[in-house]
Parts: structure tokens; sequence; C-alpha cells
């Protein structure tokens, strides 16, 4: 079965230090991989996406992500944060085989807060 | 460009009254559609997903139910709501060719069973 895990409900960082939000997965085949933030009372805005390629996918507003298939992790970084990076993210993964018409698994979401 | 709207925005409901929450999707063909619920605290629960017209998939057995009767618009609804069908409502819609792979969401009704 398909899964992702966030092991963080929070992460606290100070403006212009870098930040890591971590994201493991479990597909069957090959994973396709999500990074969404969600500002209050807002909807989901996509950030990146790796389907295959670069471990090292760029993406909105300065952040990237790192793929890495022996861990099966999909961190989000970036390198010097933003007191209006907070918002809570969300990591996704897709099964490639196409199982499931395609649909999302989403983590259950890491509140960033970035203090000045 | 492809643009996703939901309204309304907000809704206050007694329980036991109907439902109707709508979607629409401007500058695509044939997406994708889906409607996902978000519990306070955070996480997402695919409610429904649809392929094409009139062709509903449910993840989840609840007192809620979709439609879609035109290419673009998806539609929730309820005959009796419950406190718990209180959340925010979010509908996502996923194409093909160069946003492969995609959903890109709308920006939400948050509603409120009381």
């Amino acid at each position: 079965a398909q899964s992702v895990a966030q092991p963080e409900d929070q992460v606290n960082v100070a403006e212009g230090n870098p930040l890591t939000v971590k994201c493991t997965y479990s597909v069957s085949g090959n994973p396709y991989l999500f990074w969404y933030v969600q500002y209050p009372n807002r909807g989901l805005q996509f950030l990146l996406k790796y389907i295959t390629g670069d471990n090292l996918v760029k993406g909105s507003y300065g952040f990237e992500a790192e793929f890495n298939k022996s861990q099966t992790s999909f961190h989000l970084k970036k390198p010097s944060a933003l007191v209006s990076d907070s918002a809570l993210y969300f990591c996704a993964v897709r099964d490639g085989g196409g199982g499931s018409q395609g649909n999302l698994i989403f983590g259950k979401g890491t509140k960033l807060s970035v203090k000045p | 460009s492809q643009t996703i709207h939901q309204w309304p925005a907000t809704l206050v409901q007694p329980v036991g009254s109907p439902l109707s929450l709508e979607c629409t999707v401007e500058g695509t063909s044939n997406p994708n559609l889906y409607w996902y619920r978000q519990a306070a605290g955070r996480g997402l629960q695919l409610l429904f997903y649809s392929v094409g017209i009139g062709q509903i998939s449910s993840e989840v057995p609840q007192n809620l139910s979709a439609s879609r009767p035109q290419d673009r618009q998806f539609i929730l609804s309820s005959k009796k709501l419950l406190l718990s069908d209180s959340g925010f409502y979010l509908c996502a819609w996923r194409g093909g060719g160069s946003t492969l792979d995609t959903q890109y969401f709308g920006p939400g009704t948050r509603l409120t069973v009381l």
C-alpha cells in the first residue's frame, strides 16, 4: 500500500536560517512525489514535484527538494527561510504505476514557523 | 491558463439541512476532478473523484454524495448534514500534457454545521 509520512508536526526556524521539512514514502512502483503549501484558510498551492530525472528538484519561492531512493525520502529545503514561508506543508505521493486512478496520498502536514 | 473556482467560500448550516457545494474549472478539458475534506488539525481526506461526466468514485462511505453534470463542474451534496460534516472542503483538478500528474486546488469552502 502507498503511504507517506511527515514525522514532524511542527518545524521552527529563525529567519535567514536554512529549513528542512521531512517526508518519507512507500510505494510499490516508481514514486511520483509532490510538495504543496497551504496558508491559513486557503487552498493548497503546488510547490514542486519529482517524476524522474535529477534528484534535486527546484520549485516555487526558492524551495527545492531532494529525492533519495535508497532512503525513500523527499525532504523539502530552502537555503534561507523567510517569515512569509510560515505555513502548512504537505508531502504527497502517487504510485507511478498508475494504480488507484493515479490518486495522491497526502501526509498529515508539517507546520513551519519562521520567527524574525 | 487554468482556473478553479469554488463557492461559497464559507457556509454555516444547521444539522439536518441539505448541502450543495460547487466547483468549476476553466481553461482545460476533460480534467480529473477531486473533492477533499480537511478537518480541524490538518489532514486531507479524499472523498470523491471523477474521471469524466457522470463518473464518480467514492473513497469513503459517508453522508455525502458527488455529481459531475458537466465536463468542468463538480458538485458535492448532502441531503441531511451532520455535525461531523464540518470542515474545509477542497476541490482539485488534474489534467494531462504538461500538467500531467499535478493536482491543482481551489480556494476551498469552510463549512460549519451547528
